[in-house]
């Protein structure tokens, strides 16, 4: 059982380029999520989804895109990469967002560390 | 103001100490969620504990113990007999309706046991 699956795990980019994170989970989860960590800051929720077909923005999503096509997959878009979007970026996901579907008991990829010059 | 407040940057103990990692929310609603999660040096964050607001009880599991108490708004984590394989970063969350019961995250508490 493979779990939360997120490619690429390191990935430079400069100013501008674009590039998609992908994210995979094989556990049936409807709720997926996308988060960045930086020093000290913990971590920020940047767009999250309920199930395939929806999606909704999180604390900090400007620069960011997302879409759930498929129950499985919740890949991450930067359109035009920034410096502050240096980041390690994971993916969360879970059975849903209700106490009785495990609410917030997340199961993490192993984070893609971007660095933007 | 930050719903969550893990006031300790790093704490370092020899191994065997009894360690404890402090959590303060804040929230008004009356139905909410706490969370710790742990990650380790490799990176991967690993869920710990969920606790309701209704359930004030204290957890135990193995060496972990975790201390819920509303009246202070605290949510404290205690490590007895510490080991080094507990080094790790550790976050304290909150969900509450809301956000949207999405997770507000502390800025976690860095571990360092030493041998």
């Amino acid at each position: 059982n493979a779990g939360v699956t997120q490619t690429p795990k390191f990935q430079v980019l400069k100013t501008g380029q674009s590039m998609t994170l992908q994210c995979a989970q094989d556990m049936n989860h409807e709720y997926m999520s996308w988060y960045r960590q930086d020093p000290g800051m913990g971590l920020r929720l940047i767009h999250y989804s309920v199930g395939a077909g929806i999606t909704d923005q999180g604390e900090v999503p400007n620069g960011y895109n997302v879409s759930r096509s498929t129950t499985e997959d919740f890949p991450l878009r930067l359109l035009s990469a920034a410096p502050s979007q240096t980041s390690v970026y994971f993916c969360a996901s879970s059975l849903g967002l209700l106490a009785s579907s495990g609410a917030g008991e997340l199961f993490f990829g192993e984070g893609s560390r971007l660095t933007v010059l | 103001a930050q719903k969550v407040t893990q006031a300790q940057t790093e704490i370092s103990v020899v191994e065997k100490e009894d360690v404890t990692l402090d959590c303060v929310y804040e929230t008004r609603d009356t139905t909410y969620y706490l969370f710790w999660y742990k990650q380790p040096p490799s990176g991967e964050l690993v869920f710990l504990i969920r606790r309701n607001s209704f359930d004030e009880q204290n957890e135990i599991s193995g060496r972990y113990s975790w201390n819920f108490q509303k009246s202070t708004s605290s949510f404290n984590f205690t490590i007895t007999a510490s080991q080094v394989v507990d080094s790790a970063v550790y976050f304290c969350a909150l969900s509450e309706m809301d956000s949207n019961y999405q997770l507000i995250w502390g800025a976690g508490t860095k571990l360092i046991i030493k041998p």
